[in-house]
């Protein structure tokens, strides 16, 4: 099975930096998803890393280290409209191509 | 580019009751998937459709809950009968078979069973 691990919550002050950890343990592991989910709205896709190393994308980038089973997304001169639910993902090899494990996602709260 | 969309957005019934809820994917999508996202928790894949055919329905109690993509385009998922644990959101999602992982979301529908 696999075995995905993320804060439930977290709070932050707005123009400052946050980081969300996810860890996960799984056997042939393809890659990881970062996804945002603003209350009441569908994921929405943020980034999606197969190599180890950091990517980045604008305010956010997102980091894996595959031998440690650990990522991480960073959230740079955070905005109100941070505020949301950010959900880790992995996909695995040999599996059905799109079939991705989620975790229960961490709720960032940003504060004036 | 339109998105996904799904109807109903929001529906309560009572349990024992039965309900569908419908998708349309993204044009040019043949992957398609339902999930259910139980308050507090991540989605859970329920069932994926490439064209017409699952792909898989590991996870899809099939006592209660069934899914068709007939013409290879539009959904329906069903629950019958609705239980209290079936609350949720149900999200549906699609993707291009040549980019699996890259999921687009419909805006779900949101069930209330009493």
């Amino acid at each position: 099975g696999q075995n995905i691990d993320q804060p439930t919550e977290m709070t932050a002050t707005e123009g400052a930096i946050v980081q969300i950890n996810c860890t996960y343990q799984t056997s042939g592991f393809n890659g990881l998803f970062w996804y945002q989910q603003h209350a009441g709205e569908a994921p929405t896709f943020l980034s999606y890393n197969v190599l180890d190393g950091l990517e980045e994308k604008g305010r956010f980038s997102s980091f894996l280290s595959r031998s440690k089973g650990y990522s991480y997304l960073l959230l740079k001169e955070l905005q109100m409209k941070d505020s949301a639910s950010y959900l880790c993902a992995v996909s695995r090899r040999n599996t059905n191509a799109g079939k991705s494990t989620f975790g229960d996602g961490t709720t960032l709260t940003v504060k004036p | 580019e339109a998105g996904v969309a799904q109807s109903p957005r929001y529906k309560i019934i009572e349990k024992r009751q039965s309900v569908a809820f419908w998708c349309n994917p993204i044009s040019g999508h043949a992957t398609l998937y339902w999930y259910q996202q139980i308050l507090g928790q991540g989605p859970k894949l329920l069932i994926q459709f490439q064209n017409n055919g699952v792909v898989d329905d590991s996870q899809l109690p099939k006592d209660r809950f069934s899914a068709e993509r007939l013409k290879g385009v539009d959904s329906t998922l069903k629950i019958q009968p609705a239980k209290l644990e079936d609350s949720a959101v149900y999200l549906c999602a699609s993707s291009l078979v040549l980019a699996p992982d890259t999921q687009y979301f419909g805006p779900g529908t949101r069930l209330t069973v009493l």
